[in-house]
C-alpha cells in the first residue's frame, strides 16, 4: 500500500461546480497535513496547512479524518484558472519526511 | 521577500557523467532546505533535507549526494549519473518541517 495514495482523475467539471478531492494515508502517527497545488511542468505550491478542526480559505476548505486516515480538499465554485494538479502531502512527527502524493488532476471547463 | 533561485532549468547528461544542480535562498537565514525528485506520473520524492550548514539528511538511498557549503546554497551532486536519475528535480525551503517555497525545478534527461 502506498504512503499517500490519490485518485489520479482527472476531474473534468464546468465552472462555477463544486469539487472534492480525498487521500488516503497509512501511517497512523502521522501528524501534519497539507495540500498544494501544481500546474504544468511547474514547482508545487503550498495551498494549505489541514487542521484537525478543518479549515477554510475562501473557496476552498480542507478536512482530516484521522479516524479513517484520509484528508478532503472540497472546491466551491470552481474557476478555470483552477485547473492544476492538486498534491495530497503528509509529515511524519517531528520529523522532515514529508510525503507527497501523486497528484489529482483537476479540469475546470468553461 | 524570500526568493528561491536553482538552475539549470533542464539539463541533458549522458550516462555515466558527474551532475551538479545549484540552489540558492535569498531573503531568510537557517532555512531548512529539500531537494526533491518528480519522476513522470509520480509524488515527488523527497532525497534530502539539511538544517543547517554542513547537515545533511538522506531519506533514499541511492547514487546522489547533497552538500550544504553556506546557509542559503544547497547543492545536488552525483558522480556517474544512471538512466533512473532522469526527472524532475526541486529545491525547496521551509521553516518548519514541510517546504514551503520550491524552485521552478530542473528538468534532468539521461541518455
Amino acid at each position: 500500500r502506498k504512503e499517500v495514495e490519490q485518485d489520479p482523475g482527472p476531474f473534468n467539471v464546468p465552472e462555477g461546480a463544486t469539487v472534492a478531492f480525498n487521500c488516503t494515508y497509512s501511517n497512523s502517527a502521522s501528524q501534519s497535513f497539507f495540500w498544494y497545488r501544481q500546474d504544468c511542468r511547474k514547482e508545487p505550491k503550498l495551498l494549505m496547512s489541514v487542521y484537525s478542526s478543518g479549515n477554510e480559505d475562501g473557496r476552498f476548505t480542507a478536512q482530516l479524518n484521522r479516524a479513517s486516515q484520509y484528508i478532503s480538499l472540497l472546491i466551491r465554485d470552481s474557476k478555470l484558472s483552477d485547473s492544476a494538479t492538486y498534491l495530497c502531502v503528509v509529515g511524519e512527527t517531528g520529523g522532515f519526511k514529508t510525503i507527497f502524493g501523486a497528484g489529482t488532476r483537476l479540469f475546470v471547463k468553461a | 521577500s524570500q526568493t528561491i533561485h536553482q538552475w539549470p532549468a533542464t539539463l541533458v547528461q549522458p550516462v555515466g557523467s558527474p551532475l551538479s544542480l545549484e540552489c540558492t535562498v535569498e531573503g531568510t537565514s537557517n532555512p531548512n532546505l529539500y531537494w526533491y525528485r518528480q519522476a513522470a506520473g509520480r509524488g515527488l520524492q523527497l532525497l534530502f533535507y539539511s538544517v543547517g550548514i554542513g547537515q545533511i539528511s538522506s531519506e533514499v538511498p541511492q547514487n546522489l549526494s547533497a552538500s550544504r557549503p553556506q546557509d542559503r546554497q544547497f547543492i545536488l551532486s552525483s558522480k556517474k549519473l544512471l538512466l533512473s536519475d532522469s526527472g524532475f528535480y526541486l529545491c525547496a525551503w521551509g521553516r518548519s518541517n514541510q517546504p514551503q517555497h520550491f524552485g521552478d525545478g530542473t528538468r534532468l534527461s539521461i541518455l
